[in-house]
């Protein structure tokens, strides 16, 4: 069974600064699909950015990239000029290529940031 | 385009009790995915419908049960309600049941048990 380890239950930062959120994850499969997911308190989840796994270049979405590291079976998430709105909790998730489509998550990491 | 929508927003039932959710999929979506949510935890994955079908489920007991209806919505029906069945519980709609589609999520039912 795959599991997704975040191991960082709470990330501060100050606007306008960097910040990496870390992920691991534990999978046989050898293509696969990451995501990272954002619940800010209305608690609809919103898709951040995705990555698949057969593919070697990091996943770019504006300020949000990804540092994807296959052989580690890492997954970070780098958020650059960290905003208010930016606030959340934030989650780590695989899925598998065959078969059905379930997204198996994290625990979360919730991120704070200060003006 | 209408997005995923749940009801009702919130719920209070009592232990023992049978409690149903619903959830709209977004248009042209066949595919409904259900998640339980518990406080300070990451989703975990219920059951899955394709198309009026379960085709997947995940570590949950035959109370939790679901339907898929002809226009893709879908309801979540949970018999004998237990404290720990108290929740947010999501439901996810997506193109089809398997590849790459991404997964839209609703705003969740928050649902407690006392």
């Amino acid at each position: 069974a795959q599991t997704v380890t975040q191991s960082q239950p709470e990330m501060s930062v100050q606007e306008a600064e960097t910040v990496t959120l870390s992920c691991t994850y534990d999978t046989s499969e050898s293509d696969y699909y990451l995501f990272w997911y954002k619940q800010p308190p209305s608690r609809q989840m919103i898709l951040v950015i995705r990555q698949e796994a057969y593919k070697q270049q990091n996943a770019t979405e504006n300020r949000f990239s990804v540092n994807f590291q296959k052989a580690a079976k890492s997954f970070s998430l780098k958020i650059s000029d960290s905003q208010l709105g930016d606030a959340a909790m934030y989650f780590c998730a695989y899925r598998r290529v065959s078969g059905y489509s379930t997204l198996t998550f994290g625990k979360g990491t919730m991120l704070l940031v200060s003006p | 385009e209408t997005g995923v929508t749940q009801s009702p927003t919130h719920l209070i039932k009592t232990r023992g009790q049978q409690v149903t959710l619903r959830c709209s999929s977004q248009s042209g979506h066949n595919t409904v995915s259900w998640y339980q949510q518990a406080l300070g935890q990451g989703p975990q994955f219920i059951f899955q419908y394709y198309r009026e079908e379960e085709n997947g489920r995940g570590n949950f007991p035959p109370r939790f049960s679901g339907l898929q209806f002809p226009n893709y919505s879908s309801e979540l029906n949970v018999n004998a309600l237990e404290l720990d069945d108290s929740a947010l519980y999501l439901c996810a709609s997506s193109l089809d049941s398997s590849g790459g589609g991404e997964q839209y999520f609703g705003p969740g039912t928050r649902l407690t048990v006392t």
